[in-house]
């Protein structure tokens, strides 16, 4: 199975900071990307997809890279309830059939 | 969204006992669903895929026979863990993926075995 690749951190950031994740993947032939939000002890829940030209969901912004085969998230006005594991993922298979390759995490720590 | 239960979320067990973990869909049709295994600090590991009435695709390294798993109607899958042993401590987590191929997770399971 191809590799997904983070930064684990943490990052601590103040609050209201603009913090920033890259995540890189192997598979160059990988058709869908995500993001996944971890809390400590619960299940992954869907954060963002990532589209090729890059999308924004209010202070989240994702973006896609195929070139370089990477993946990046911005939060802006980082908020203390952001904090958590945040996950990058891969779907190789390009229709959902095939499991998701998950990547490490990277823990975020927003500081008050 | 769809939502996706699981049960128990949480048991222990002596060594040597199977551990049964149902995976249910609640509102939607899961045509298919993955089993996932997350040990502390590590990313969700894919074990096994299975579609309904089929039997399910076990990644490399997974021992289909220790890891059980029946997907006998569309809404329910379940995992049995056979013989466990404390190596086998770790949250299982399901999802399940419908007409819109989006997969919905469940909650996790945490077993510990003693």
């Amino acid at each position: 199975r191809k590799e997904v690749e983070q930064d684990p951190g943490p990052f601590n950031v103040p609050e209201g900071a603009t913090v920033a994740f890259n995540c890189t993947y192997s598979n160059s032939a990988s058709q869908s990307f995500f993001w996944y939000r971890q809390d400590c002890r619960k299940e992954p829940k869907l954060l963002m997809s990532v589209y090729s030209s890059g999308n924004e969901d209010g202070r989240f912004t994702a973006q896609l890279n195929r070139a370089s085969q990477y993946i990046s998230l911005l939060i802006r006005d980082s908020k203390l309830s952001d904090s958590a594991t945040y996950l990058c993922v891969v779907d190789n298979s390009g229709g959902g059939a095939d499991g998701l390759t998950f990547g490490k995490g990277t823990h975020l720590i927003i500081q008050p | 969204g769809a939502v996706v239960s699981q049960h128990p979320s949480w048991v222990i067990c002596k060594s040597g006992t199977s551990v049964k973990i149902e995976c249910r869909s609640l509102d939607f049709q899961a045509t298919t669903m993955f089993w996932y295994r997350q040990f502390p600090k590590q990313s969700l590991m894919l074990m096994a895929t299975s579609n309904e009435g089929s039997k399910a695709t076990y990644e490399q390294g997974v021992e289909k026979d220790k890891f059980l798993i029946n997907h006998a109607s569309l809404t329910l899958s379940t995992l049995t863990v056979t013989s466990a042993h404390p190596e086998d401590s770790s949250f299982y987590i399901c999802s399940a993926s419908g007409l819109i191929n989006e997969q919905f997770f469940g909650p996790g399971t945490r077993l510990t075995v003693l």
